[in-house]
């Protein structure tokens, strides 16, 4: 079984740029969430789809982040535009619905903003 | 939202059994005690999840008193290739089938031969 995939592994771009961010969960996975790890901080909530559904956007910093998940498949993530304090490890995670909702993480984005 | 306190590191030597304790003194009713693995370069891996008592299965055991405030995650015999960041987590767990996960700083732990 194939896990959570992260596309690119690695994006540096320059500050107001604009990037996007994908996330393919494990096939049957209704659930998707996304993460972030800032430079010497802890691992942050972003949001939670329910297939294609928005169930819980509380940790999204601010309205220069736009999730999508399309189909309740693939997510992107697109940061418009980028600043600097933008830069760190994006996660993605995805789980099925049943207990104990193991949510299983893909590699991380690096995502560098000069 | 339960915040955890686990330490900052933890050094251990191959064959031992090590000890990870977490506190989470506002942990509500519906929250379960999670542990997470993290590797260099790789996503958080789960490990094993608890709400009270003791939790076993092939890789480690998670101790949970009864007052719920704090777990102690067991790693028996421990090898090099334990050597990672291991996070203590409050899973709020909702009825829809799935949870929300708050980590903390995570616990470093280093394996030496």
């Amino acid at each position: 079984e194939a896990g959570v995939t992260q596309f690119p592994s690695h994006s540096v771009i320059e500050k107001g740029q604009t990037v996007t961010l994908r996330c393919d969960p494990i096939s049957g996975h209704d659930n998707l969430y996304w993460y972030r790890r800032v430079m010497g901080k802890e691992i942050k909530f972003l949001l939670h789809f329910v297939k294609e559904s928005k169930q819980d956007e509380s940790g999204m910093p601010n309205n220069r982040f736009l999730a999508e998940r399309t189909g309740g498949t693939y997510s992107t993530l697109k940061v418009q535009p980028a600043e600097l304090e933008d830069s760190g490890v994006y996660f993605c995670a995805s789980s099925h619905g049943s207990f104990p909702y193991e949510q299983y993480f893909g590699p991380g984005t690096r995502l560098t903003v000069t | 939202l339960a915040k955890t306190t686990q330490p900052i590191s933890m050094d251990s030597y191959e064959g031992q059994e090590v000890n990870i304790t977490c506190s989470h003194n506002n942990i509500a009713t519906n929250d379960y005690i999670t542990w997470y693995q993290q590797f260099p370069s790789q996503g958080p891996r789960f490990i094993i999840q608890g709400y009270k008592t003791k939790v076993t299965n092939e890789v480690a055991s998670l101790f949970i008193p009864a007052d719920r405030k704090s777990s102690t995650l067991s790693l028996p015999r421990v090898s090099l290739s334990d050597t990672a960041v291991y996070y203590c987590l409050v899973a709020l767990m909702f009825s829809g089938g799935y949870n929300k996960l708050i980590f903390g700083a995570g616990t470093r732990l280093a394996v030496h031969p």
